[in-house]
């Protein structure tokens, strides 16, 4: 099946500092692709729609400022969380669909800002 | 307001009970997908349902798709301590668009 690679799987970082995640697709072209946060013990939550070559669509609530989306090329697009908080601190995931209607999840990345 | 109501949230029971997890919308999907997750990781795609009525078994695990696609149901017969960990429901409403979760099912299966 088709595979989605999400790195790195997990960072703890400084507050005030940004931090990238990376997510691709690794045998097939993702023209979207879709980021998740999840807090612990709770499902997955909707922050942004990333369109290959053009701007992400953000959902309501999430700061595009904050949390910038690249999707540059047909297998990678990446989140970075710019000056992160500690209330950023949260478990994030990407996912893509393949050449089916299927989605297919990263690993997650579970970031601690402290 | 939650578009896909999934219930129960929580779920402890004893190695070989049976269970059944619900997902409920008032929306008509075009298919939906149900997921497990274990702590740390992203979800893992159990099964997706796309007909109406449709039933899927994977082992011990039986999906139906309500007729009118706005339901679906998992049942996991004769559970066992490797069953434990979360389970999403997701709606797809068309192609490439994200899907819409249920706030999962976190269920313990105790030997």
């Amino acid at each position: 099946g088709a595979v989605v690679s999400q790195h790195p799987s997990w960072v703890i970082c400084k507050s005030g500092t940004s931090v990238k995640i990376e997510c691709r697709s690794l045998d097939f072209q993702a023209t979207t692709m879709f980021w998740y946060r999840q807090f612990p013990k709770q499902s997955l939550m909707l922050m942004a729609t990333s369109n290959e070559g053009s701007k992400a669509t953000y959902e309501q609530g999430v700061e595009k400022d904050k949390f910038l989306i690249n999707h540059a090329s047909l297998t990678l697009s990446t989140l970075t969380v710019t000056s992160a908080h500690p209330e950023d601190s949260s478990f994030y995931i990407c996912s893509a669909f393949g050449t089916t209607t299927e989605a297919f999840f990263g690993q997650g990345t579970r970031l601690t800002v402290v | 307001t939650q578009l896909l109501e999934q219930s129960p949230q929580f779920l402890s029971i004893q190695e070989g009970e049976n269970l059944t997890v619900y997902c409920n919308s008032s929306s008509v999907f075009s298919s939906l997908q149900w997921y497990r997750q274990e702590p740390g990781e992203g979800p893992v795609l159990l099964v997706t349902v796309v007909t109406g009525g449709e039933v899927k078994k994977l082992k011990r695990l039986t999906f139906q798709f309500g007729d009118a696609r706005k339901d679906s149901s998992l049942h996991i017969t004769a559970a066992q301590p490797g069953d434990t960990g979360l389970y999403l429901c997701a709606g797809e409403f068309s192609g490439n668009t994200p899907l819409v979760f249920g706030k999962g099912t976190r269920l313990s299966v105790i030997a």
